[in-house]
């Protein structure tokens, strides 16, 4: 059984680029949710996505924006990235909203 | 926002200690979480605690929800070497998993 797996592991982009980084859930999960993660910090909630809709939003600028697709897995996109956006990204899934997450090894952005 | 403070920020203790760490939120939480990060992965739950007062072992592990939903702590006795890593509390609103406020995490070092 798959737990949640996320690639790429590791990005380099240059600022202003924009980047695309993709989540698949653990099996039988429904539920994704992103979160950042700067270094020396714990994550910080993105968004969550359940029934290929934007459920729940942290407070991330409109650079942030996701989808998800019929089979549950999910992608994150920031466009004109900044330097501050360097971190590593997170992925969670669940069942629902109501059960606990599960969370992937995370893909590591960094911007140059 | 919501903060949560979470302490010590770094721990270095001989193998065989017990340790304590805690979070305090300026919020009420309606889910206590306790998470372990190794080098390269996901936070991985450790314990959930669901209402206030509850106490939850796992193992050697022992976490707390605090009685006014504000704070929580977690216990490792007889500490062992692949005890090391990144301990993080997280707390929920409304029984929402995925949108969980993290601490900045304890560091813990353990000798042999």
């Amino acid at each position: 059984d798959a737990g949640v797996t996320q690639s790429p592991t590791h990005l380099i982009k240059t600022r202003g680029q924009q980047v695309t980084l993709r989540c698949s859930p653990k099996s039988g999960h429904d539920t994704v949710s992103w979160y950042q993660q700067a270094l020396g910090q714990g994550p910080q909630f993105i968004f969550q996505y359940y029934e290929e809709e934007e459920r729940q939003r942290g407070n991330f600028p409109d650079r942030f924006s996701g989808h998800q697709f019929p089979n549950y897995s999910s992608e994150l996109n920031v466009n004109a990235l900044l330097l501050g956006d360097s971190a590593l990204y997170l992925c969670a899934s669940s069942v629902g909203t109501l059960e606990t997450q599960y969370f992937g090894p995370g893909t590591r952005l960094l911007v140059l | 926002g919501q903060q949560l403070n979470q302490s010590p920020q770094s721990m270095f203790i001989q193998e065989g200690e017990d340790v304590s760490m805690n979070c305090t939120s300026s919020s009420i939480f309606n889910t206590w979480l306790w998470y372990k990060q190794d080098p390269g992965e996901g936070p991985v739950l450790l314990i959930a605690l669901y209402k206030a007062g509850e106490l939850t072992s796992n193992g050697r592990l022992t976490a707390q929800f605090g009685i006014t939903r504000k704070d929580s702590f977690l216990n490792i006795s007889a500490s062992i070497p692949s005890d090391v890593g990144i301990y993080f509390c997280a707390g929920e609103e409304n029984t929402n998993a995925g949108k969980s406020t993290f601490g900045d995490g304890t560091t813990l070092t353990v000798k042999p």
